[in-house]
């Protein structure tokens, strides 16, 4: 089974609303990410942490923010929700790089809907 | 920008057929592996293959890399319902911050 948990699963809300998605792992993985893809679509790294107080945004700009106080827990914030907000949300962690780097284990991901 | 691109982008065969899926990159990896995303989930690790590696084996997967060519095939062989899942390639140097490709939807006939 996943190591690493997302929550909520799914979620409608409202726009304007504040909102934030859980990410927590009991792998002790340094680092950790997070992908946004539409249905049938492809993945768009947009945060990621390299540890404890490291964050960086990625490739795809988003206007959803994310903190890294505790090496298991990396939430990711939306101030405002929007409609074009609406998409799935995949949280990830993995181990350090170079030979001692297996691949990364997924969350199963948060639906969100904006309306 | 995207790295990897998948193909076919659909690909439906009969059950207990082998299914191959490519795989294109543009710059220089370290790594490249594949994952499977059952619809609406997250993506499960499948095979992780390095730059010095030209094939490797799990189970029923066979991965291989083109390093000069720049593309890497997955086969599933005796294909089961259960592969019916999008599956992605993705490519990694440095850092291992992966970028993934747009992915190949699998579908096995019963």
């Amino acid at each position: 089974e996943a190591d690493i948990y997302q929550t909520p699963r799914y979620l409608v809300i409202g726009t304007g609303k504040k909102i934030t998605l859980e990410c927590s792992q009991t792998m002790g993985h340094d680092k950790m990410y997070w992908y946004q893809q539409d249905p049938g679509m492809e993945l768009h790294l947009i945060h990621y942490s390299y540890g404890v107080n490291s964050t960086e945004k990625g490739d795809l700009s988003s206007e959803s923010t994310v903190s890294r106080i505790r090496t298991e827990h990396f939430p990711l914030t939306l101030e405002s929700a929007r409609p074009s907000h609406t998409s799935q949300y995949l949280c990830a962690s993995s181990e350090l790089g170079g030979t001692h780097f297996y691949g990364y284990t997924f969350g199963s991901g948060t639906r969100l809907t904006v309306v | 920008s995207q790295q990897g691109e998948e193909d076919p982008q659909a690909l439906s065969i009969q059950e207990g057929e082998n299914a191959t899926m490519n795989c294109s990159y543009k710059t220089s990896i370290n790594n490249l592996q594949w994952y499977r995303q059952n619809s609406g989930r997250g993506l499960v690790h499948l095979i992780l293959i390095r730059s010095n590696e030209r094939e490797k084996h799990s189970g029923r997967l066979r991965v291989t890399l083109d390093t000069s060519k720049k593309s890497s095939s997955l086969l599933i062989t005796a294909s089961r319902a259960a592969d019916t899942a999008s599956y992605f390639c993705a490519t990694g140097f440095g850092n291992e911050k992966l970028t993934f490709g747009t992915g190949t939807r699998l579908t096995i006939i019963p």
